[in-house]
């Protein structure tokens, strides 16, 4: 089975520039994450969906980030305009739907990563 | 609200020997617990997971990790390194996301260095 798939992989930008970061989740899954992995801050969820609506966007660091899910198999982060300090590895995630809407603590399956640096 | 702390930020460890890398977690309710693992340039993958009954779980690649609820802690263990292991493993915590999924706050991570 395909796993999380993600476009680019690896990225380099000039500042000012927009970037658009791509996911597709697993078939079925309906809850979809992005993580963002630096050094300083190590792993932090940004946005995360369910059944294509955002839910919590606490984590998105400023109104440059925009996530969207127009479907159940793909969603975008955007970074409009880039800046160095957005360099990191951008995640997305999706896990499957909770057993009988009860929390399952369901398994979340990453993908491998968006390498972003922006110069 | 949810914190995972891991000590150690880097282990070196001599290949054979066996591994310990620590993880406490503060959390109110009975948590989910998970050990993910990421090689150079990869993305993370699962070594093993604690939702409830046996507190010793079995993961992949020989991994274990024990919960103990009274220190708080969900450690991970391996009897016997292999130079393919060297790393960087992260423990996380779940909690409820809207929906009733999981969602996950990881520790900072340890980066782990198998000598041969």
């Amino acid at each position: 089975d395909a796993g999380v798939i993600q476009s680019p992989r690896h990225e380099v930008t000039e500042m000012g520039q927009e970037v658009t970061l791509r996911c597709k989740p697993i078939s079925g899954h309906d809850y979809l994450f992005w993580y963002r992995q630096t050094m300083m801050r190590g792993l932090e969820l940004l946005i995360y969906f369910n059944n294509n609506v955002p839910i919590d966007d606490s984590g998105m660091p400023e109104d440059r980030f925009s996530a969207k899910m127009p479907n159940a198999s793909f969603s975008t982060l955007k970074i409009q305009p880039s800046e160095p300090r957005d360099s990191a590895v951008y995640f997305c995630a999706s896990s499957p739907p909770p057993d009988r809407d009860k929390w399952s603590g369901n398994t979340i399956y990453f993908g491998e990563g968006s390498w972003l640096t922006v110069v | 609200a949810q914190s995972v702390t891991q000590p150690d930020i880097h282990i070196t460890v001599s290949e054979g020997a066996s591994l310990e890398l620590r993880c406490n977690y503060s959390y109110g309710a009975t948590p989910y617990l998970f050990w993910y693992v990421q090689s150079p340039g990869q993305g993370l993958q699962l070594l093993l997971k604690y939702f409830s009954g046996d507190t010793l779980v079995q993961g992949i690649k020989g991994f274990e990790a024990e919960f103990k609820r009274s220190q708080s802690s969900f450690n991970l263990r391996k009897p016997s390194v292999h130079w393919s292991d060297a790393a960087e493993y992260f423990c996380a915590v779940g909690t409820l996301a809207e929906g009733g999924g999981n969602k996950l706050t990881f520790g900072t991570g340890t980066q782990l260095k198998v000598e041969l």
